[in-house]
């Protein structure tokens, strides 16, 4: 069973960073380009950054590029996002979300989430 | 980049009434679209993609159509567990973009 477990949230002030984890299990970890997708409260989805299932191509939407990090560890079975210089308008439910396929990809599978709030 | 835009963004629905919700795309994305369905404080599923391929285990009675730059998701019979959010999203490469959301209220 692919199970993606997302951990790392919490409270933060603006301007702090604060680093995510997904450790994923139920499949090969090494075959799937992964993502991150964010819905701050009471807001839609919004894809935030993805990464190939070698780690050598990453891309980001405009929002978080320059300030968030995505990186995976595949022996560790685990993908990251490392996020600096947050904002208030950062604080959103943070889901990991593997891509079905390489290029053009949906998500086949999401973890539940974990709450980053941005706050003073 | 590639804007998504749905529509109604809010329905009031019968159990058994036929449902419609339409996407549209700012550009041509062939048939690049997928539909979730989120439930209040779950992630996620994914319903269909590839515009029109219902996902393993999701029930027929969703449908998706459309290609180019819109698109629809049909539920032909409203079942309770249907009411929930539901979310456009194209992927032309690694553009990824979702729609604002559809959320499917009780009558």
């Amino acid at each position: 069973e692919v199970q993606l477990v997302e951990s790392g949230g919490g409270l933060v002030q603006p301007g702090g960073s604060l680093r995510l984890s997904c450790a994923a299990s139920g499949f090969t970890f090494n075959n799937y380009e992964m993502n991150w997708v964010r819905q701050a409260p009471g807001k839609g989805l919004e894809w935030i950054s993805c990464i190939s299932n070698y780690g050598n191509t990453i891309y980001q939407s405009d929002s978080v590029k320059g300030r968030f990090t995505i990186s995976r560890d595949n022996p560790k079975n685990s993908l990251y996002l490392q996020m600096h210089s947050l904002r208030v308008d950062d604080t959103a439910v943070y889901y990991c979300a593997r891509s079905y396929s390489h290029y053009n990809s949906f998500f086949d599978f999401w973890g539940q989430g974990t709450l980053v709030t941005v706050s003073a | 980049d590639i804007q998504m835009t749905q529509s109604p963004s809010t329905l009031s629905a019968s159990i058994g009434d036929r449902v419609t919700i339409t996407c549209r795309a700012s550009e041509d994305i062939s048939t690049w679209l997928a539909w979730y369905q989120q439930k209040a404080g779950k992630a996620p599923e994914v319903l269909i993609y590839k515009a029109s391929t219902l996902e393993r285990g999701v029930p027929s009675r969703f449908r998706g159509s459309g290609s180019g730059t819109e698109f629809t998701l049909t539920i032909s019979s409203l079942q309770p567990d249907d009411f929930a959010t539901y979310y456009c999203q194209q992927y032309n490469g690694y553009s990824r973009t979702f729609g604002p959301g559809t959320k499917v209220h009780i009558k």
